[in-house]
């Protein structure tokens, strides 16, 4: 089992849908939990950030951390052709050892 | 947010020659860190670069292939050594930022993007 799982694969949306994009981890020490996004050719820009279990919304989106189930999310609302981009999940205990899925490549369609 | 410069943005270099990518950040940061994302993959961690101690490489790389250079708090460099085709990919540094309340970040340059003929 690999460390941190992503899905879905790559998934193409309607403007205006609602996206979740979703993570599972299989570490226990895990503590603190991003989200990155990154455009074609770009570097990733992190785009939420949540410590242990819980909610954090900030604008349109919203990432969820369930540390019972080791299970991440983030929720993408309105979403927009701007949105459109490859989403990293990252988490790390104590610093250090950050653990990246592997992406998800989002597309949003006028 | 720190903000991370790399340079250069992109090259193409010959099969056997060296490349040299250089890190800058606009603050004094301890740990700084190399990756490496392949097209279309995740982000790989090469080694954790600390100003004033030997590069720490994960596995599967080492020191005489991927030369790291740490020699203050705001700069780093990464040396991809006798390069092969096989060497193609995006060279990311990234910093680590530990914030009030002891919550960790880490920030991203723009990529170095290499294709080796």
């Amino acid at each position: 089992q690999k460390e941190v799982e992503q899905d879905p694969g790559p998934l193409s949306v309607p403007e205006g849908a609602i996206v979740s994009l979703n993570c599972t981890y299989s570490n226990s020490a895990f503590q603190y939990f991003m989200w990155y996004r990154q455009y074609s050719r770009k570097g990733p820009e992190l785009l939420m950030y949540t410590y242990s279990s819980g909610n954090k919304e900030d604008g349109r989106f919203t990432a969820q951390v369930d540390k019972s189930s080791k299970y991440i999310s983030l929720f993408i609302r309105d979403s927009q052709p701007s949105d459109s981009a490859t989403y990293l999940c990252a988490m790390t205990s104590y610093g250090q050892n950050f653990v990246f899925g592997p992406g998800t490549r989002l597309s949003v369609l006028p | 947010s720190a903000v991370i410069s790399q340079k250069p943005s992109r090259d193409i270099c010959q099969r056997g020659t060296s490349l040299t990518i250089q890190c800058q950040v606009d603050s004094q940061v301890t740990m700084m860190f190399w990756y490496r994302q392949q097209p279309g993959q995740s982000l790989t961690l090469i080694a954790t670069a600390n100003q004033g101690s030997e590069a720490t490489y994960e596995s599967g790389f080492v020191i005489d292939k991927f030369p790291i250079s740490r020699p203050n708090l705001t700069f780093s460099t990464l040396t991809v050594s006798n390069m092969s085709p096989e060497d193609s990919s995006i060279y990311l540094c990234s910093v680590e930022d530990r914030l009030a309340g002891g919550s960790y970040e880490q920030y991203f340059g723009p990529g170095t993007r290499l294709t080796v003929t």
